[in-house]
């Protein structure tokens, strides 16, 4: 079947720690985001790329970088510089620009 | 930035009966999409409406777009227990093809 794939469902980490957070699809799209979802708001993007090797910021990438060495995979690292990690991370894919997006089911990152 | 505001924020209806929710818009946009996301989980796209159409329609799904007014409501006819999630709308401005979403509509389907 194809899709996205998150890993892992629950994270926890202590402050001050890097943590990355995994995202795969094989759906063969070549653009890939990543969005934050705090309770009972809307999501809110992180950075995307569009190809293979670039990337750009979205509305709040602070604390956050990404790499897109493979068309499948787009990482995200949560930083120590992220002054209010702890969220529910949704990674999504699609075909291009102005296209529906598929979602993987979310990573639930909790820093204390 | 989110760009796009649904209404209300939450809705609790008795299975059977329909549940309708808006969503209004700042900019002009390309497209406007809706999606579905059960709790704890990601989001799954339902339907995608096109500035220039004024409806649409998938299953119990009715979608209506107004542009002169920036909104959008979704009609779920006939709900039922699985209709329970909450559901966003997201638009694209047309100098900006990246996706904006509102807050969601939370709908509860009572037995």
């Amino acid at each position: 079947d194809g899709g996205i794939t998150q890993s892992p469902k629950y994270l926890f980490r202590k402050e001050g720690q890097n943590v990355t957070l995994s995202c795969e699809q094989n759906l063969n799209h070549d653009a890939m985001y990543w969005y934050r979802q705090d309770p009972g708001q809307g999501l809110r993007l992180i950075y995307y790329s569009q190809i293979v090797n670039d990337f750009q910021k979205g509305d709040i990438a602070e604390g956050y970088s990404v790499s897109r060495e493979k068309k499948e995979s787009f990482p995200l690292t949560v930083t120590s510089a992220q002054k209010n990690p702890t969220a529910f991370y949704l990674c999504a894919s699609g075909r291009g620009e102005r296209s529906p997006l598929h979602f993987g089911n979310g990573t639930r990152l909790t820093v204390t | 930035s989110q760009q796009g505001e649904e209404d209300p924020q939450a809705l609790s209806i008795q299975e059977g009966e329909n549940a309708t929710m808006n969503c209004s818009y700042k900019t002009s946009i390309n497209n406007l999409q809706w999606y579905r996301q059960n709790s704890g989980r990601g989001l799954v796209h339902l339907i995608l409406i096109r500035s220039n159409e004024r409806e649409k329609h998938s299953g119990r799904l009715r979608v209506t777009l107004d542009t002169s007014k920036k909104s959008s409501s979704l009609l779920i006819t006939a709900s039922r227990a699985a209709d329970t999630a909450s559901y966003f709308c997201a638009t694209d401005a047309n100098n900006d093809y990246k996706l904006s979403f509102g807050a969601g509509t939370t709908v509860t389907v009572r037995a």
